[in-house]
C-alpha cells in the first residue's frame, strides 16, 4: 500500500513557540491531504484540507492563521502550529489521497505544549 | 443526524468468532466507502475499501455494502486478539478535487480469549 510519512512523531515545546509538521507521500503524489486531530479517546477532527499549489481549506471553528498549512509540491504538505498553547497539546495526523480517492494516513505526530 | 454513524461499543467478540461492524452515512450520493482500523496511540490503517453494491472480500475480512439502505458493514472472521481495535467507518463526500473523507466515531471491537 501506498506510504505517508511524518515529521517529528513527537514533539515537546513551550507554550508561545511554534511548530511545524511534515507530511509527506512518499511512494505517490497526493494533490490532496488532509490535516486531522486527534484528542485521547476521541473520533478524528478535519482540521483543514490541503491542495497542492492553492490556498488550504480549513473546516468550521478551526483558526487559519494560528493552523497554516502550506502544500508546496505533490508529495508534502506541512502544519504550523503557531503560538502553541496547553490546549493545542494533541494528536496530529495528516492523510494523503491517492488517485482512486483513497486516503493513507501518516503515522501522526503527538505535540505536548508545555 | 451524523453524517456517518457507527455504534461506539465497546463490541466484545470471543476469539473464533464472527464479528460484525455496522455503519450507516446520510448522504445518498456517495461512491467510496472504506474501513479502517486504529489501535490506541497510533493513526488509521486501511482495511478495505468498496465501491459497488455486495460484498467484497480480502482474508478474513469482509465489506458489504447496500447503497439502497444506505449501509456498510464490515465481518471479521475468526477473530483473533489482534484484532482488538477501534474500526472507523468512512464514506467519501462531494466530487472530484473537492471531495473528502467523512470519519464515524468508531466502533470498540474487543476479541475476548
Amino acid at each position: 500500500g501506498a506510504v505517508v510519512s511524518q515529521h517529528p512523531s513527537r514533539v515537546i515545546c513551550k507554550s508561545g513557540t511554534s511548530v511545524k509538521i511534515e507530511c509527506r507521500s512518499l511512494d505517490f503524489q497526493a494533490t490532496t491531504m488532509f490535516w486531522y486531530r486527534q484528542f485521547p479517546k476521541k473520533s478524528l477532527m478535519l482540521m483543514a484540507t490541503s491542495n497542492e499549489g492553492s490556498k488550504a481549506t480549513y473546516e468550521q471553528g478551526v483558526e487559519k492563521d494560528k493552523f497554516l498549512i502550506n502544500h508546496a509540491s505533490l508529495t508534502l504538505s506541512t502544519l504550523t502550529v503557531t503560538s502553541a498553547h496547553p490546549e493545542d497539546s494533541s494528536f496530529y495526523i495528516c492523510s494523503a489521497r491517492d488517485y482512486t480517492d483513497t486516503q493513507y494516513f501518516g503515522p501522526g505526530t503527538r505535540l505536548t505544549v508545555l | 443526524q451524523k453524517e456517518v454513524e457507527q455504534n461506539s461499543g465497546p463490541l466484545s467478540v470471543p476469539e473464533g468468532a464472527i464479528a460484525s461492524l455496522n455503519c450507516t452515512y446520510s448522504d445518498r450520493v456517495s461512491q467510496s466507502f472504506f474501513w479502517y482500523r486504529q489501535y490506541s496511540g497510533k493513526s488509521p490503517e486501511l482495511i478495505m475499501s468498496i465501491y459497488s453494491n455486495g460484498d467484497k472480500e480480502d482474508g478474513r475480512f469482509t465489506a458489504q455494502l447496500n447503497k439502497a439502505s444506505q449501509y456498510v458493514s464490515l465481518l471479521i472472521r475468526d477473530s483473533q486478539p489482534s484484532d482488538s481495535a477501534t474500526y472507523l467507518c468512512a464514506v467519501n463526500k462531494g466530487y472530484s478535487s473537492a471531495s473528502k473523507i467523512i470519519f464515524g466515531s468508531g466502533t470498540r471491537l474487543s476479541i475476548r480469549p
